[in-house]
């Protein structure tokens, strides 16, 4: 089975403190993605990278940054936390063929709180 | 902006019941259609992906797109406690999961 972990399930930062989220897949996936899930908003694409060193913005990148240095692994940076950042944090991964590409799986969540 | 609207509920169901979960997307490229399940405190699951008209069924799971009304649906045949989650929709008007826009989700609940 396809495992992405994620390193945190929970934190608790302040504002204004930089955030590392750490995710990483050991399925050799070429596509990575960070969403964020809020109550009644589903779930919304902050970041994806199709390759070592890509990244493309997603929907709601404001207030993020990511990196990848290495394929398996996609890092989420929250440069200055802030309150509205507070919520639940998914990493995910596809593979890069027609027939795998857009069937996601997702790491168990990084629960966030920014006070 | 592409949207993906369903039914917050709560809905709830006896067990035993088939359970119907409802999706309507407004973007008429969309090609791919998902639906993910998702427990409390867990993360997305997919259940069953349709491209075409018409039904898929797997298992107990059963998912029926109509393209022209822009609309998916999923039946639960003989809905269990086990199936208590809330049910995500998505769709892509590529085949890429880069352009998945997500639903807010269903909650389900089935009653023992």
């Amino acid at each position: 089975d396809v495992k992405v972990t994620q390193s945190s399930r929970y934190l608790v930062k302040r504002t204004g403190e930089k955030v590392f989220l750490e995710c990483v897949q050991d399925m050799d996936h070429e596509n990575m993605f960070w969403y964020r899930q809020d109550p009644g908003l589903g779930l919304r694409l902050i970041y994806f990278s199709y390759d070592v060193k890509m990244k493309e913005k997603g929907d709601i990148p404001e207030g993020y940054s990511v990196s990848r240095e290495k394929k398996e692994r996609f890092s989420l940076i929250l440069e200055s936390a802030s309150t509205n950042q507070t919520s639940m944090y998914l990493c995910a991964s596809t593979a890069g063929t027609a027939s795998g590409a857009n069937v996601l799986t997702f790491g168990a969540g990084s629960r966030l709180t920014v006070l | 902006q592409k949207e993906v609207e369903q039914n917050s509920g709560p809905l709830s169901v006896p067990e035993g019941a088939i359970a119907s979960l409802n999706c309507t997307y407004s973007d008429r490229g969309s090609q791919s259609f998902f639906w993910y399940r998702q427990y409390s405190g867990k993360s997305p699951e997919l259940i069953m992906f349709i491209y075409s008209n018409g039904d898929k069924e797997d298992g107990r799971f059963t998912a029926q797109l109509n393209k022209a009304s822009q609309y998916v649906s999923l039946l639960i045949r003989d809905s269990q406690p086990s199936d208590s989650a809330t049910y995500l929709c998505a769709d892509t008007d590529t085949g890429s999961a880069r352009q998945l826009t997500f639903g807010s989700g269903t909650q389900l609940t089935v009653l023992p």
